[in-house]
C-alpha cells in the first residue's frame, strides 16, 4: 500500500514562528499536494508539485511556501505563523495520470497560539 | 462555476440507506472518487468511477453518474454507526493532475 507520512499529528506554534510542516510519500508518485481544511469551507489547495524543484501555487499560497528536493519529500513551511494558519493540513500525492485519485497523509493539526 | 457542490448535512438511521449527492463542474471529466474522512483522520479513498460509466457497485457503495447533469451520487446501503464521517466528491477534469474536491457531507448515523 501506498504510504504518505506526515510527521506531526499535532502542532503548537507561537505567533511569528517559523514552521515546517513534513511529508513523505514511498511509491515513486510525481505529483504531491498540500491543503488546509477549515469547517464550512472544505479543502483549499495551498501549494502542489509536479517533480523535484517544481512548485505551483494554488489558491491560497499567501502566507506559505514549499521545498521539495527529492522525488519523495515535499515541504509545507509557514515563514511567519499566524493565528488564521490555525487549521489542519493535509498532503496527498498522486502517481501522473491520476486513475487512483490521491493517497492523503493522516493530516497535521496545527494551533498557533 | 468552479465548485464542486455538495449538501453539507445527512442524517439517517442505521439499517437505512444512506444517498450523499454532489454536482460537478466539468463535462469533460475523467474519473471522478469518493473519499471518506473519519474524525481526526485523512481522507480515504473508497472508490471511483470512470466517465464513460453510468454505474459501479462495490459491496454496499453503489455510485451512480449521470454526465448530462453532471451528478454524481453514492449510496450506502445498511447504513452503520461506523460509516459516520465526511464524505467528499472529487472530479478530475483532465487538464491538470489536480483534484477539485467538494464541500463534504457529514453523515451521521443514529441508532
Amino acid at each position: 500500500d501506498v504510504k504518505v507520512t506526515q510527521s506531526s499529528r499535532y502542532l503548537v506554534k507561537r505567533t511569528g514562528e517559523k514552521v515546517f510542516l513534513e511529508c513523505v510519500q514511498d511509491m515513486d508518485h510525481e505529483n504531491m499536494f498540500w491543503y488546509r481544511q477549515d469547517p464550512g469551507l472544505g479543502l483549499r489547495l495551498i501549494y502542489f508539485s509536479y517533480d523535484v524543484k517544481m512548485k505551483e501555487k494554488g489558491d491560497i499560497p499567501e502566507g506559505y511556501s514549499v521545498s521539495r528536493e527529492k522525488k519523495e519529500r515535499f515541504s509545507l513551511i509557514l515563514e511567519s505563523a499566524s493565528t488564521n494558519q490555525t487549521s489542519m493540513y493535509l498532503c496527498a500525492s498522486m502517481m501522473g495520470q491520476g486513475i487512483y485519485g490521491y493517497t492523503f497523509g493522516s493530516g497535521t493539526r496545527l494551533t498557533v497560539v | 462555476g468552479e465548485d464542486v457542490e455538495q449538501s453539507l448535512f445527512l442524517s439517517v438511521r442505521e439499517g437505512d440507506s444512506s444517498v450523499i449527492n454532489c454536482t460537478y463542474t466539468d463535462s469533460s471529466s475523467t474519473y471522478l472518487y469518493w473519499y471518506k474522512q473519519e474524525p481526526g483522520a485523512g481522507l480515504q479513498l473508497l472508490t471511483y468511477i470512470f466517465s464513460n460509466m453510468d454505474m459501479k457497485q462495490d459491496q454496499r457503495l453503489t455510485v451512480l453518474l449521470n454526465k448530462k447533469d453532471k451528478h454524481l451520487s453514492l449510496r450506502i446501503a445498511d447504513t452503520q454507526t461506523g460509516d459516520s464521517a465526511i464524505y467528499f466528491c472529487a472530479e478530475n477534469t483532465g487538464n491538470t493532475d489536480k483534484l477539485i474536491f467538494g464541500t463534504g457531507t457529514r453523515l451521521q448515523v443514529f441508532p
